[in-house]
């Protein structure tokens, strides 16, 4: 079974700019949450989507948003950029039953940096 | 809320002496897992513990869930320089929360 891919794998972007992430979960995940994993702040949680609806949503700002697809990819996009932003996001997907987070598989990262 | 604590940030060992990494919570945990970064790597599933007083074992690695349910313990019996990298305790709930994780390198 192929893994959850992400794309692209590194990105450089100037502060102003707009960015979207993609990801592709692993087959019949339905699950797919974000990550963004800085040295300061570790491994911090953005959102979660499950059936194309975001159903849970960590302490980030409005500039941070994201969306599902019918196939459970997903998107993520960081709006008007910092230099705060620049970070691995990670992306995870997982069967998603029950409600409540399951066992995350994780993609490689997109390796984000903002000059 | 609900944060997991995770100690120590860093240890550094001798390849064979034994790694213990410790998390913490405030609150009652309905589970723990953990995971494992390699340096450069992204974080690897390890374990789920469930059961107050559950413990684990994954061949050198041995997990254990406090009986209180506030805190649990990842052990690895001598280290090898494989077993370098960044362990990770989180606790889902409706969002996942990771712990700082303690960043393990072994000496050869």
């Amino acid at each position: 079974k192929a893994g959850v891919t992400q794309t692209p794998r590194y990105l450089i972007k100037t502060r102003g700019q707009q960015v979207t992430l993609s990801c592709s979960p692993i087959s019949g995940h339905r699950s797919v949450s974000w990550y963004q994993q800085t040295p300061g702040q570790g491994l911090q949680f953005l959102f979660e989507y499950f059936s194309e609806t975001q159903r849970n949503k960590g302490n980030f700002p409005g500039r941070f948003s994201g969306r599902q697809f019918s196939n459970s990819r997903s998107e993520m996009n960081v709006s008007t950029l910092e230099l705060g932003d620049s970070a691995l996001y990670l992306c995870a997907s997982s069967l998603g039953a029950g409600g409540v987070l399951d066992t995350q598989y994780f993609g490689p990262g997109t390796r984000l940096t903002v000059l | 809320g609900q944060q997991v604590m995770q100690i120590p940030q860093y240890q550094h060992v001798q390849e064979g002496e034994d790694f213990t990494t410790y998390c913490n919570s405030s609150t009652t945990l309905s589970n723990i897992q953990w995971y494992k970064q390699r340096p450069g790597g992204h974080p690897v599933f390890l374990i789920q513990l469930v059961k107050s007083g559950e413990v684990k074992k994954q061949k050198r690695l041995t997990f254990q869930f406090g009986e209180a349910k506030k805190n649990s313990s990842l052990h690895i019996t001598a280290t090898q320089t494989t077993d370098v990298g960044t362990y990770f305790c989180a606790r889902s709930l409706n969002d996942m929360r990771f712990g700082a994780g303690t960043r393990l390198t072994v000496k050869p």
